[in-house]
């Protein structure tokens, strides 16, 4: 177990729709990040926050943002969802925000768009 | 843009057996890398990282071999076990002050009792 606890694990929802992923970061973890997992382009970063603060983006697309809030949880919300969507989410969080910092991941939502 | 990718999609060996996994990068600035071992339904578990002022890393019978010159990344597994059987990735982030990483496409590891 990570701590980084991700709800729902499973998530099925129609074309057009709006859904809202939920991240708990580790007791004491500051950044959060999120990453979409699609079988055709692998793991892909979406969007960091730190402390509550956007830190970088990645290839996120406008359809979708996300927050974090001040007892550090996060939340990705997707809007007008598309069959191309369906993936798992992944998000993972760090003490602070630096490139020797080891992120611990959540065990993701799997998003399923029909 | 640029790219992690990984020369081999599928690796079987027998337990007991070493495994090396391969990963080419084509950013030259990355100097930061990691690996990271998923199993089916679970979320990436950082197995070893290394920095880019190093050739070599240890840790528990793992071992990661950073080639600058190639931009060439491998991770070595001495006496892989079945429970190593899992989707490896190589990531790469690129200085600064944010843990952007660029993952590979991953790397399945069978391992045959």
């Amino acid at each position: 177990d990570s701590g980084v606890t991700q709800t729902p694990k499973h998530l099925i929802t129609a074309t057009g729709q709006r859904v809202t992923l939920r991240c708990s970061p580790r007791s004491g973890d500051l950044s959060v990040y999120w990453y979409q997992q699609s079988l055709d382009q692998g793991l892909q970063f979406l969007i960091q926050y730190y402390n509550g603060e956007e830190r970088a983006k990645g290839n996120i697309l406008e359809r979708f943002s996300a927050q974090q809030f001040p007892d550090l949880h996060s939340e990705l919300n997707l809007s007008s969802l598309e069959l191309g969507d369906s993936a798992l989410y992944f998000c993972a969080s760090a003490r602070r925000t630096g490139p020797d910092t080891e992120a611990f991941f959540g065990q993701g939502t799997r998003l399923t768009v029909v | 843009g640029e790219s992690v990718g990984l020369h081999l999609p599928t690796l079987s060996v027998q337990e007991g057996d070493n495994s090396i996994i391969n990963c080419a990068y084509s950013n030259s600035a990355s100097d930061y890398f990691i690996w990271y071992k998923q199993e089916s339904g679970k979320g990436p578990q950082f197995i070893i990282d290394i920095r880019s002022n190093m050739d070599k890393r240890q840790g528990q019978r793992v071992t990661v071999l950073l080639n600058k010159t190639v931009k060439h990344l491998s991770l070595q597994i001495a006496a892989t076990q079945p429970g190593d059987s899992a989707v490896y990735f190589c990531a790469e982030n690129i200085g600064g002050s944010n843990y952007k990483l660029t993952f590979g496409k991953g790397t399945l590891l069978t391992v045959n009792p």
